[in-house]
């Protein structure tokens, strides 16, 4: 069974650009959540989504947005691009909303703003 | 709010000795527990998980109890390799959504 895919692995960007992440989620699971991780702030989340909808948000910035489509893959979108932005963003999917069920992480595309 | 704290790291160790990574949680709610491990230029790899309080999750040699009375998931392996070396997270999940809490993380260096 294939892992969590995230597209790019790398990425380099400027200043005041924007960037759209990708993530293909195991076959068969239906929540995909992301996270941002940096050495200072740690892994923090941004969001979640369960069947094309928002579940839950984390405390960042509305320069940071995603969506899902029908066939549970992802898209995170970070406009208007800061140096702090710089971070491994990561992917993890999930069958379903329930506590039981473990989130599987992809690789992570590293983001360098510069 | 919920929180996962982790023991101050990083942790040094020589080959086959005790590993034990101290964590503990909030008592808010019913999370879920996990231990996840990232080595590096990789994304997270789950290690273990627990769903409910007094159980045992265990992979690899690794082992962490749900404890409800002391809120702690302390993970343990008997005896630690090289190739153990690597960042620990301890994180909990919440009755409902996906949302994972994480620890610090806890940089383990095994050496031969």
């Amino acid at each position: 069974k294939a892992g969590v895919t995230q597209t790019p692995r790398y990425l380099i960007k400027t200043r005041g650009q924007q960037v759209t992440l990708s993530c293909s989620p195991i076959s068969g699971h239906r929540s995909v959540s992301w996270y941002q991780q940096t050495p200072g702030q740690g892994l923090q989340f941004l969001f979640e989504y369960f069947s094309e909808t928002q579940r839950n948000k984390g405390n960042f910035p509305g320069r940071f947005s995603g969506r899902q489509f029908s066939n549970s893959r992802s898209e995170m979108n970070v406009s208007t691009l800061e140096l702090g932005d710089s971070a491994l963003y990561l992917c993890a999917s999930s069958r379903s909303e329930d506590r039981v069920y473990e989130q599987y992480f992809g690789p992570g595309t590293r983001l360098t703003v510069t | 709010g919920d929180s996962v704290t982790q023991m101050e790291g990083p942790v040094t160790l020589s080959e086959e000795a005790f590993l034990t990574i101290n964590c503990t949680y909030t008592a808010t709610g019913y999370p879920s527990l996990f231990w996840y491990v990232q080595y590096p230029g990789e994304g997270l790899q789950l290690l273990l998980k627990a769903t409910k309080a007094d159980d045992k999750g265990s992979n690899k040699g690794f082992e962490a109890t749900y404890r409800k009375e002391t809120t702690s998931f302390h993970l343990e392996k008997g005896s630690v390799q090289v190739s153990d070396s690597a960042v620990y997270f301890c994180a909990r999940k919440e009755t409902s959504g996906s949302r994972l809490t994480f620890g610090e993380g806890t940089q383990l260096t095994v050496n031969p």
